[in-house]
C-alpha cells in the first residue's frame, strides 16, 4: 500500500521561496510520477505539475513555469516542490499525489496529507 | 475560472439520490478520461471514481460514474451524512496540455 508523507507547514515572507517534500512508503518509488496540487482558503483544487522519473522530465501548469521545481530523489523515496517568488496568493495548502498513467488515462491516488504554506510579511 | 463547469451545490434527503454534472469540452472531457475525487472537510482529496466509470478500491458502490460526449456525472445513491463533502470532477486537457479540476460541488445531506 502506497503512502505519502508530506513536510510540516511552513510560514515565508513574500519574495522568499518554500520547499515542501513528499516521502514515499510501499510500492517501486522510481516508477512513481509526483503531481503536486494546490488548494487557497476556501478554493478548489489547482494542479501545479508533475514528474516523471523514468523519463526524466517535469511538466508544468503554464501560470507556474519559470516558478517551480519538482525534483525526485530515489535513494530517499522523496519527492520535492519548490516555488519561488512568494507572494500573498500563493498561501494554500499543498498536496502531492501519485499520478496513475495507463492506455491515455491519468488519475492521482494516494494522495498525502497536505502542507499549508503561509505567505505573509 | 475553472475549464470544467460543475454546480456549485447540491442538496437532498438522506437514502435520496443526488447528480452531480462536469461539463467540459472536446480538448479535455471529450477526449480524455474523467476521474471524481472526494474531499471530506479538513481532509485531503480521495479518488472515487477513475476512468469515467471505475470504482477506486475501497470505495463503497453507492458511488458510479458516467461520461457522454463533451460532459460526465457522478451519482451517489442512498446518500448518507457521511457522503457530506466537496467533489471534483477532473481530466487531462490537450489543449492546456495539463490536468484540470472541476470547480467542485458541495454536497449537503439534509
Amino acid at each position: 500500500q502506497v503512502q505519502l508523507v508530506q513536510s510540516g507547514a511552513e510560514v515565508k515572507r513574500p519574495g522568499s521561496s518554500v520547499k515542501v517534500s513528499c516521502k514515499a512508503s510501499g510500492g517501486t518509488f522510481g516508477s512513481y510520477d509526483i503531481s503536486w496540487v494546490r488548494q487557497a482558503p476556501g478554493q478548489g483544487l489547482e494542479w501545479m505539475g508533475m514528474i516523471i522519473p523514468v523519463f526524466r522530465t517535469s511538466q508544468f501548469a503554464h501560470k507556474f513555469q519559470g516558478r517551480l521545481t519538482i525534483t525526485s530523489d530515489e535513494s530517499t523515496r522523496t519527492a520535492y516542490m519548490e516555488l519561488s517568488s512568494l507572494r500573498s496568493e500563493d498561501t494554500a495548502v499543498y498536496y502531492c499525489a501519485r499520478r496513475v498513467a495507463t492506455n491515455g488515462a491519468n488519475w492521482f491516488d494516494p494522495w498525502g496529507q497536505g502542507t499549508l504554506v503561509t505567505v505573509s510579511s | 475560472q475553472s475549464v470544467l463547469t460543475q454546480p456549485p451545490s447540491v442538496s437532498e434527503a438522506p437514502k435520496q439520490r443526488v447528480t452531480i454534472s462536469c461539463s467540459g469540452s472536446s480538448s479535455n472531457i471529450g477526449n480524455n478520461a474523467v476521474n471524481w475525487y472526494q474531499q471530506l472537510p479538513g481532509t485531503a482529496p480521495k479518488l472515487l471514481i477513475y476512468y469515467d466509470d471505475l470504482v477506486s478500491s475501497g470505495v463503497s458502490d453507492r458511488f458510479s460514474g458516467s461520461k457522454s460526449g463533451t460532459s460526465a456525472s457522478l451519482v451517489i445513491s442512498g446518500l448518507q451524512s457521511d457522503d457530506e463533502a466537496d467533489y471534483y470532477c477532473a481530466t487531462w486537457d490537450d489543449n492546456l496540455n495539463g490536468y484540470v479540476f472541476g470547480s467542485g460541488t458541495k454536497v449537503t445531506v439534509l
